[in-house]
């Protein structure tokens, strides 16, 4: 089954404690991304990822790190975490048409920082 | 930077009526239009797409429209049902490469029976 898998779903974490959030897809595909979803703020990009070690910022990368060692997985990386990091997080990979396709989400992984 | 504006934020309709969300972008590189639904608990799924060479483009009782000029697209549902109930984004691509896309806030849709 094609799909993006996310780990951990849900994690309860305190200020500075390094944690990394997974991605992995089984598409084959090039593009991978991270978003953070918060109330009244919608999808905000934070990483992209073209190809293997190809990685770029989005909106709000700040506090964030991502590595693309492998096509299929795209991990996230918060060195130092700190409340205002609390949200959903969504992974999503897709195809590289020479434009951004049809991106495939991941379930979503929601992150307390206390 | 870059940004896209959707309106209205919610919507409430009643069954069978039609519902029409708005959005605007900045970027005049701006060439793909996609619309994500996101029903609740669920992850974004995208129900529609738009390039910037063509004007209009329906499936079933959805249909997207793109006025480039205005540089503002539209999502157009029609005889909403209960199932349609959920959040909308639109979004846009950034630049000519298009290797992102900035999301607007999304519009929460109701359509009571």
């Amino acid at each position: 089954e094609a799909q993006v898998t996310q780990n951990p779903r849900y994690l309860i974490t305190v200020t500075g404690k390094k944690l990394t959030v997974t991605c992995s897809q089984n598409m084959n595909h090039e593009y991978m991304s991270w978003y953070r979803q918060d109330p009244g703020l919608g999808l905000r990009q934070i990483y992209y990822s073209m190809n293997v070690e190809v990685t770029d910022k989005g909106d709000v990368p700040e506090g964030y790190k991502v590595s693309r060692k492998e096509k299929r997985n795209f991990p996230l990386i918060l060195e130092s975490p700190s409340p205002n990091q609390t949200s959903l997080y969504f992974c999503a990979s897709s195809f590289w048409q020479g434009n951004t396709g049809e991106l495939f989400f991941g379930e979503g992984s929601r992150l307390t920082v206390l | 930077g870059e940004n896209v504006e959707q309106h209205p934020s919610t919507l409430s309709v009643q069954e069978g009526d039609s519902a029409v969300i708005k959005c605007t972008y900045s970027d005049s590189a701006s060439n793909y239009f996609p619309w994500y639904k996101q029903e609740l608990g669920k992850r974004p799924q995208l129900i529609i797409d738009i390039r910037s060479n063509v004007g209009e483009k329906k499936d079933q009782r959805i249909a997207v429209t793109l006025n480039k000029t205005a540089k503002h697209f539209s999502l157009h549902i029609t005889e909403t049902q209960p199932e349609d109930s959920a959040v909308y984004f639109c979004a846009a691509s950034i630049g000519q490469a298009g290797t992102a896309l900035i999301f607007g806030k999304g519009t929460t849709l109701s359509v009571s029976s």
